[in-house]
Protein backbone atom coordinates (compact mmCIF):
# COMPACT_ATOMS: atom_id res chain seq x y z
CA UNK A 1 0.00 0.00 0.00
CA UNK A 2 0.99 3.53 -0.71
CA UNK A 3 2.26 5.47 2.16
CA UNK A 4 2.30 8.80 0.90
CA UNK A 5 -0.32 9.62 -2.19
CA UNK A 6 0.01 12.80 -4.46
CA UNK A 7 -3.24 12.66 -6.73
CA UNK A 8 -2.40 15.25 -8.83
CA UNK A 9 0.20 14.96 -11.36
CA UNK A 10 0.24 18.51 -12.34
CA UNK A 11 -1.33 21.77 -11.78
CA UNK A 12 -1.36 25.26 -13.16
CA UNK A 13 -1.79 28.46 -11.17
CA UNK A 14 -1.80 32.46 -12.14
CA UNK A 15 0.75 34.50 -11.06
CA UNK A 16 -0.59 35.56 -7.97
CA UNK A 17 -2.95 33.56 -6.68
CA UNK A 18 -2.87 30.75 -4.05
CA UNK A 19 -2.56 26.68 -5.05
CA UNK A 20 -3.26 23.98 -2.92
CA UNK A 21 -1.03 20.62 -3.53
CA UNK A 22 -3.14 17.35 -2.07
CA UNK A 23 -1.23 15.22 -0.48
CA UNK A 24 -2.54 12.00 2.07
CA UNK A 25 -0.40 9.41 4.03
CA UNK A 26 -0.72 6.21 5.59
CA UNK A 27 0.80 5.23 8.76
CA UNK A 28 -0.21 3.04 12.03
CA UNK A 29 2.58 4.61 14.21
CA UNK A 30 1.49 7.25 16.81
CA UNK A 31 4.70 9.68 16.04
CA UNK A 32 5.43 10.58 12.40
CA UNK A 33 6.57 13.80 10.46
CA UNK A 34 5.48 15.62 7.12
CA UNK A 35 7.44 17.22 5.05
CA UNK A 36 6.95 19.22 1.78
CA UNK A 37 10.19 19.81 -0.53
CA UNK A 38 10.70 21.47 -3.82
CA UNK A 39 12.38 19.79 -6.33
CA UNK A 40 13.39 22.88 -9.41
CA UNK A 41 14.66 21.23 -12.84
CA UNK A 42 18.71 21.75 -11.42
CA UNK A 43 17.43 18.70 -8.83
CA UNK A 44 18.30 19.86 -5.48
CA UNK A 45 15.38 19.45 -3.24
CA UNK A 46 14.31 21.90 -1.07
CA UNK A 47 13.20 21.84 1.80
CA UNK A 48 9.68 23.86 2.70
CA UNK A 49 7.90 23.36 5.57
CA UNK A 50 7.23 20.50 8.31
CA UNK A 51 4.50 19.25 10.24
CA UNK A 52 4.91 17.10 13.53
CA UNK A 53 1.79 14.38 14.24
CA UNK A 54 1.39 16.01 17.50
CA UNK A 55 1.29 19.59 16.56
CA UNK A 56 -1.93 21.39 17.51
CA UNK A 57 -1.57 24.41 15.16
CA UNK A 58 -0.80 24.02 11.05
CA UNK A 59 2.65 24.78 9.97
CA UNK A 60 3.40 28.29 8.32
CA UNK A 61 6.48 29.37 6.63
CA UNK A 62 6.67 32.04 4.55
CA UNK A 63 4.34 31.98 1.95
CA UNK A 64 4.11 28.26 2.57
CA UNK A 65 1.30 27.11 5.02
CA UNK A 66 0.29 22.95 5.73
CA UNK A 67 -3.05 21.94 5.89
CA UNK A 68 -3.38 19.31 8.26
CA UNK A 69 -5.87 17.22 8.97
CA UNK A 70 -5.08 14.24 10.80
CA UNK A 71 -8.30 12.51 11.07
CA UNK A 72 -8.05 12.52 7.60
CA UNK A 73 -4.51 11.91 7.14
CA UNK A 74 -4.17 14.48 4.94
CA UNK A 75 -1.22 16.88 4.90
CA UNK A 76 -2.09 19.21 2.02
CA UNK A 77 0.66 22.33 0.72
CA UNK A 78 -0.81 25.95 0.00
CA UNK A 79 1.43 28.24 -1.86
CA UNK A 80 0.19 31.50 -1.10
CA UNK A 81 0.80 34.57 -3.85
CA UNK A 82 2.45 32.56 -6.49
CA UNK A 83 5.69 33.33 -8.25
CA UNK A 84 7.16 32.30 -11.66
CA UNK A 85 9.80 30.83 -9.33
CA UNK A 86 7.51 28.40 -7.69
CA UNK A 87 7.25 26.11 -10.67
CA UNK A 88 9.04 23.28 -9.99
CA UNK A 89 8.42 19.33 -8.31
CA UNK A 90 6.60 19.05 -5.19
CA UNK A 91 7.26 16.16 -2.96
CA UNK A 92 4.89 15.17 0.00
CA UNK A 93 7.00 12.84 2.44
CA UNK A 94 6.38 11.20 5.59
CA UNK A 95 9.17 9.72 8.26
CA UNK A 96 7.70 7.29 11.35
CA UNK A 97 9.16 7.90 14.31
CA UNK A 98 9.78 4.51 15.04
CA UNK A 99 10.21 2.70 11.65
CA UNK A 100 11.56 -0.08 13.30
CA UNK A 101 14.12 -2.81 11.96
CA UNK A 102 16.22 -2.05 9.15
CA UNK A 103 14.28 1.38 7.68
CA UNK A 104 15.06 3.43 10.47
CA UNK A 105 15.71 6.88 8.92
CA UNK A 106 13.54 6.49 6.32
CA UNK A 107 11.80 9.21 3.97
CA UNK A 108 8.64 7.94 2.34
CA UNK A 109 8.17 10.05 -0.92
CA UNK A 110 5.02 10.46 -3.06
CA UNK A 111 5.35 10.87 -6.42
CA UNK A 112 5.40 14.39 -6.62
CA UNK A 113 2.85 17.11 -7.84
CA UNK A 114 4.50 19.30 -11.40
CA UNK A 115 3.36 23.09 -10.51
CA UNK A 116 3.49 25.01 -13.62
CA UNK A 117 3.00 29.02 -12.30
CA UNK A 118 2.12 31.20 -15.84
CA UNK A 119 2.71 35.40 -15.88
CA UNK B 1 21.87 26.47 0.16
CA UNK B 2 21.53 23.96 2.42
CA UNK B 3 25.49 23.22 2.96
CA UNK B 4 25.46 19.54 1.56
CA UNK B 5 27.65 18.97 -1.43
CA UNK B 6 28.16 16.15 -3.48
CA UNK B 7 30.68 14.96 -6.37
CA UNK B 8 30.72 14.44 -9.33
CA UNK B 9 27.30 16.39 -10.36
CA UNK B 10 27.33 13.73 -13.66
CA UNK B 11 28.86 10.40 -14.27
CA UNK B 12 28.66 7.69 -16.85
CA UNK B 13 29.33 4.41 -16.46
CA UNK B 14 29.23 1.03 -18.23
CA UNK B 15 27.38 -2.62 -17.00
CA UNK B 16 29.26 -4.38 -14.29
CA UNK B 17 31.64 -1.04 -13.35
CA UNK B 18 32.02 -0.33 -10.11
CA UNK B 19 30.92 3.93 -8.71
CA UNK B 20 31.77 5.14 -5.56
CA UNK B 21 29.72 8.86 -4.78
CA UNK B 22 30.49 11.12 -2.59
CA UNK B 23 28.57 13.43 -0.11
CA UNK B 24 29.72 16.65 2.34
CA UNK B 25 26.81 16.72 5.35
CA UNK B 26 25.76 20.13 6.35
CA UNK B 27 27.73 21.64 9.63
CA UNK B 28 26.68 20.46 12.78
CA UNK B 29 25.09 17.31 11.12
CA UNK B 30 25.88 14.03 12.29
CA UNK B 31 23.59 12.08 10.16
CA UNK B 32 23.94 11.23 6.34
CA UNK B 33 20.94 9.18 4.30
CA UNK B 34 21.16 8.36 0.33
CA UNK B 35 18.36 8.29 -1.82
CA UNK B 36 18.32 7.31 -5.12
CA UNK B 37 15.56 8.98 -7.84
CA UNK B 38 14.56 7.63 -11.46
CA UNK B 39 13.31 9.98 -13.54
CA UNK B 40 9.62 10.66 -13.12
CA UNK B 41 9.52 9.08 -9.41
CA UNK B 42 9.81 10.54 -5.98
CA UNK B 43 13.09 9.39 -3.91
CA UNK B 44 13.57 6.02 -2.69
CA UNK B 45 15.79 5.58 0.67
CA UNK B 46 18.91 3.29 -0.24
CA UNK B 47 20.49 3.91 3.38
CA UNK B 48 20.87 6.14 6.61
CA UNK B 49 24.43 6.42 8.49
CA UNK B 50 24.56 7.84 12.38
CA UNK B 51 28.19 8.71 13.78
CA UNK B 52 29.63 6.14 11.26
CA UNK B 53 27.32 3.10 11.42
CA UNK B 54 24.30 2.05 8.99
CA UNK B 55 21.32 2.86 11.04
CA UNK B 56 18.60 1.99 8.20
CA UNK B 57 18.44 0.59 5.24
CA UNK B 58 15.79 0.06 2.53
CA UNK B 59 15.07 -2.11 -0.10
CA UNK B 60 18.58 -2.42 -2.26
CA UNK B 61 20.63 -5.28 -2.98
CA UNK B 62 23.96 -5.70 -0.56
CA UNK B 63 25.88 -4.13 -3.82
CA UNK B 64 24.97 -1.02 -2.50
CA UNK B 65 27.12 0.15 0.44
CA UNK B 66 28.15 2.96 2.22
CA UNK B 67 30.84 4.40 4.74
CA UNK B 68 30.80 7.56 6.60
CA UNK B 69 33.97 9.13 8.12
CA UNK B 70 34.61 10.83 11.23
CA UNK B 71 33.70 14.21 9.34
CA UNK B 72 30.44 12.68 9.03
CA UNK B 73 31.34 13.15 5.25
CA UNK B 74 29.86 10.03 3.63
CA UNK B 75 30.13 7.36 0.43
CA UNK B 76 27.76 5.73 -1.98
CA UNK B 77 29.36 2.44 -3.05
CA UNK B 78 27.31 0.43 -5.90
CA UNK B 79 28.91 -2.83 -7.53
CA UNK B 80 28.28 -4.36 -10.38
CA UNK B 81 26.37 -1.48 -12.31
CA UNK B 82 23.43 -2.57 -13.84
CA UNK B 83 21.19 -0.11 -16.33
CA UNK B 84 18.57 0.33 -13.74
CA UNK B 85 21.19 1.70 -11.78
CA UNK B 86 20.52 4.71 -13.88
CA UNK B 87 19.52 7.11 -11.60
CA UNK B 88 20.03 10.88 -9.74
CA UNK B 89 21.60 9.82 -5.99
CA UNK B 90 20.83 12.11 -3.03
CA UNK B 91 22.51 12.39 -0.38
CA UNK B 92 20.74 14.42 2.71
CA UNK B 93 22.19 15.59 5.94
CA UNK B 94 20.48 16.35 9.33
CA UNK B 95 21.19 16.48 13.12
CA UNK B 96 20.09 12.95 13.84
CA UNK B 97 18.19 13.03 16.72
CA UNK B 98 19.24 10.66 19.27
CA UNK B 99 16.70 7.84 20.27
CA UNK B 100 14.92 8.56 16.70
CA UNK B 101 12.06 11.07 16.36
CA UNK B 102 9.99 12.24 13.79
CA UNK B 103 11.10 15.91 13.40
CA UNK B 104 15.00 15.00 11.76
CA UNK B 105 14.52 17.12 9.00
CA UNK B 106 16.75 16.11 5.82
CA UNK B 107 18.36 18.96 3.69
CA UNK B 108 19.49 17.40 0.17
CA UNK B 109 22.32 17.72 -1.64
CA UNK B 110 22.49 18.90 -5.73
CA UNK B 111 22.62 14.97 -6.37
CA UNK B 112 24.59 13.02 -8.73
CA UNK B 113 23.33 11.88 -12.01
CA UNK B 114 24.52 8.72 -12.92
CA UNK B 115 24.33 6.99 -16.27
CA UNK B 116 24.80 3.51 -16.82
CA UNK B 117 25.43 2.39 -20.56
Amino acid sequence: AQKITQTQPGMFVQEKEAVTLDCTYDTSDPSYGLFWYKQPSSGEMIFLIYQGSYDQQNATEGRYSLNFQKARKSANLVISASQLGDSAMYFCAMREGWAGGTSYGKLTFGQGTILTVHP
Amino acid sequence: ETGVTQSPTHLIKTRGQQVTLRCSSQSGHNTVSWYQQALGQGPQFIFQYYREEENGRGNFPPRFSGLQFPNYSSELNVNALELDDSALYLCASSTGLAGGGSTDTQYFGPGTRLTVL
